[in-house]
């Protein structure tokens, strides 16, 4: 069975660093794209940017390029999202999504991991 | 600010039939897969719909999805209760900054 999960919530301060995770499981890590997705408080949803963890082939969202960092590690079947400096408008929940296919432009994101909620206020 | 429209909301009693529609344009819609996702309350989005109008298992033929040009439809019949949610449309856009691009949303309410 496909999964993906994710880290748990996070609290911050603006200013502080944070790193969360997305595990996947249940297929070959390496041969599938992941995406970061935001959904800030009662809007929709925003593509970040996406990975394929097979060579660290990053391509981000040109709303949020150098506001983020997307990652890999192969080994450990494990995405990251993570900020240098978090702003109080970063709160929302983020997940993480399968792209589902080998063909690019990614089509859709068939596997969703349960979100993690980050709350950033002083 | 999405580049793909969505109406806010739709509504119909049970066992109707309601459609949502999904307007682009030629960099996005009109020459890619859209992609539809049903988010139900406090969760995760689901795959409803990919490649315009294919289901992936387990997604009943209640939902059904289509393209035309630079607009896509998602339609629903047999409303249920349990299909009030929010609906999100979703394609590449291949403009100059090339990325991935949901709609607006829309809000289904079982009347």
């Amino acid at each position: 069975e496909v999964q993906l999960v994710q880290s748990g919530a996070e609290v911050k301060k603006p200013g502080e660093s944070l790193k969360i995770s997305c595990k996947g499981s249940g297929y070959s890590f390496t041969n599938y794209w992941i995406s970061w997705v935001r959904q800030m408080p009662g809007k929709g949803l925003e593509w970040m940017g996406i990975i394929y963890p097979g060579d660290s082939d990053t391509r981000y969202s040109p709303s949020f390029q150098g506001q983020v960092t997307i990652s890999a590690d192969k080994s450990i079947n494990t995405a990251y999202l993570q900020w240098s400096s978090l702003k109080a408008s970063d709160t929302a929940t983020y997940y993480c999504a399968r792209y589902g296919d080998y063909f690019w432009p990614p089509t859709s994101f068939d596997y969703w991991g349960q979100g993690t909620l980050v709350t950033v206020s002083s | 600010q999405s580049v793909l429209t969505q109406p806010p909301s739709v509504s119909a009693a049970p066992g109707q039939k309601v459609t949502i529609s999904c307007s682009g344009s030629s960099s996005n819609i009109g020459n890619n897969y859209v992609s539809w996702y049903q988010q139900l309350p406090g969760t995760a989005p689901k795959l409803l719909i990919y490649d315009n109008n294919k289901r992936p298992s387990g997604i009943p033929d209640r939902f059904s999805g289509s393209k035309s040009g630079t607009s896509a439809t998602l339609g629903i019949t047999g409303l249920q209760t349990g299909d009030e949610a929010d609906y999100y449309c979703g394609t590449w856009d291949s403009s100059l900054s090339a990325f991935y691009v949901f709609g607006t949303g829309t809000k289904v309410t079982v009347l």
